[in-house]
């Protein structure tokens, strides 16, 4: 069966430092991956998006990055945290491309940047 | 542009009654809609989807949702609630040619004992 792992679950970090929060899934391959930002408990905000190793979408301009260096693992990263990156971050992936599968969902990482 | 209202964002009901959470969507396309659930601390949990087909998608926990075109609604119910689905619920949509889900800001289900 397939699982997603996204860690750290927590982190802490002062503004300006770096980040990285890292996602892999098992027991599927070529999965479209996607980085979701979730604020205040609420809402999901789609940041990134990736259909293969190398091809990175991003949805909304800002202070992250995403990489995806091999088929199953989807890295996000920020150079230098702000204090609006603080969130509850979200890795999915999906077997069908375009909105037409469901997301399986990662168990989130909790980012607050102080 | 795609879009997803869940014009509720709290709905409280009490255990074994009938529980409704509204969602309306805007897409320039057919819809794919979606239902899912958080648990506090937690990833979203996919519940239920419509694509194509019947307009009444049944799915997992005893949830159902019907796809009602004309009023652009895709409402989540089920005929009588328990205090463990109490949780936060999220609409989203998707259509053709679009790469992502857009979700809606999410409604949270109380079920009182």
């Amino acid at each position: 069966s397939q699982t997603i792992h996204q860690w750290p679950a927590t982190l802490v970090q002062p503004v300006g430092s770096p980040l990285s929060l890292e996602c892999t899934v098992e027991g599927t391959s070529n999965p479209n991956l996607y980085w979701y930002r979730q604020a205040a408990g609420r809402g999901l905000q789609l940041l990134f998006y990736s259909v293969g190793i190398g091809q990175i979408s991003s949805e909304v301009p800002q202070n992250l990055s995403a990489s995806r260096p091999q088929d199953r693992q989807f890295i996000l990263s920020s150079k230098k945290l702000l204090l609006s990156d603080s969130g509850f971050y979200l890795c999915a992936w999906s077997v069908l491309a375009g909105g037409l599968g469901e997301l399986f969902f990662g168990e989130g990482s909790r980012l607050t940047v102080l | 542009a795609q879009s997803v209202a869940q014009p509720e964002d709290q709905v409280n009901v009490a255990e074994g009654n009938p529980l409704t959470v509204k969602c309306t969507y805007s897409v320039s396309g057919n819809p794919y809609l979606f239902w899912y659930v958080q648990y506090p601390n937690r990833g979203l949990q996919f519940l239920l989807k419509y694509i194509t087909g019947d307009n009444l998608v049944k799915g997992s926990y005893g949830f159902e949702a019907e796809f009602n075109k004309s009023q652009t609604s895709f409402h989540l119910k089920k005929p009588s609630a328990l205090v463990s689905d109490s949780a936060l619920y999220f609409c989203a949509v998707s259509t053709t040619g679009r790469r992502a889900l857009t979700f809606g800001s999410g409604t949270r289900l109380q079920v009182q004992p």
